[in-house]
């Protein structure tokens, strides 16, 4: 089976800007979870969706969201970034949506806001 | 609040030695606990979970609820064991996990 797939793999965005960062489960997942990782405060986590629906929502502001197609594949948007914006941003993909689960990761997208 | 604490950033140990990596936890129910490693230019993998209660790669980890700990360990540590290791809690509440911050090992040939 093919792996996590995560696109861009690398942006770079100015302040005030919008990005759009996608993942492609792996097939028969149904569950799709973001995460934001930087050096200062780890993964942290932003949202799940499981059959295109938000679950579980991390302690983000609103400028960050996102959505899950019916054939499980997911965005996720973030609006006018800030430079505190610049992280990777990695997706997990899960089987179960019971969080006892294995979760399966991406390789991540490097955004940098400048 | 911080619900996964990983306390050491930086661990070495000689090839051959045991090797402890501490993980503690806040959560007053009942959580399902997890490893994961991300090896050198790797993905972010499962190593281990708690409700397995396997031995993988010759790793183990012991929920202990009393002490809120999951602490890993191996007793003969290999090369390629040097890596970053994540504890991460979920409260089966769906896909939200708890990550700590992380312990990068590193095995000294």
């Amino acid at each position: 089976k093919a792996g996590v797939t995560q696109t861009p793999r690398y942006l770079i965005k100015t302040r005030g800007q919008q990005v759009t960062l996608s993942c492609s489960p792996i097939s028969g997942h149904r569950s799709v979870s973001w995460y934001q990782q930087t050096p200062g405060q780890g993964l942290q986590f932003l949202f799940e969706y499981f059959s295109e629906t938000q679950r579980n929502k991390g302690n983000f502001p609103g400028r960050f969201s996102g959505r899950q197609f019916s054939n499980s594949r997911s965005e996720m948007n973030v609006s006018t970034l800030e430079l505190g914006d610049s992280a990777l941003y990695l997706c997990a993909s899960s089987l179960t949506g019971t969080g006892a689960g294995e979760q399966y990761f991406g390789p991540g997208t490097r955004l940098t806001v400048t | 609040a911080q619900r996964v604490t990983q306390p050491e950033k930086l661990l070495s140990v000689f090839k051959g030695a045991p090797v402890e990596l501490k993980c503690n936890y806040s959560y007053s129910g009942s959580p399902e606990l997890f490893w994961y490693v991300q090896y050198s230019r790797q993905r972010l993998q499962l190593l281990l979970r708690h409700i397995s209660r396997e031995s993988i790669k010759g790793f183990t980890a012991d929920l202990n609820k009393g002490e809120t700990s999951f602490h890993l360990k191996k007793p003969f540590a290999q090369e390629e064991d040097s890596a970053m290791y994540y504890c991460a809690l979920s409260m089966n509440t769906g896909n939200q996990f708890y990550f700590g911050t992380g312990t990068s090992l590193t095995v000294i040939p």
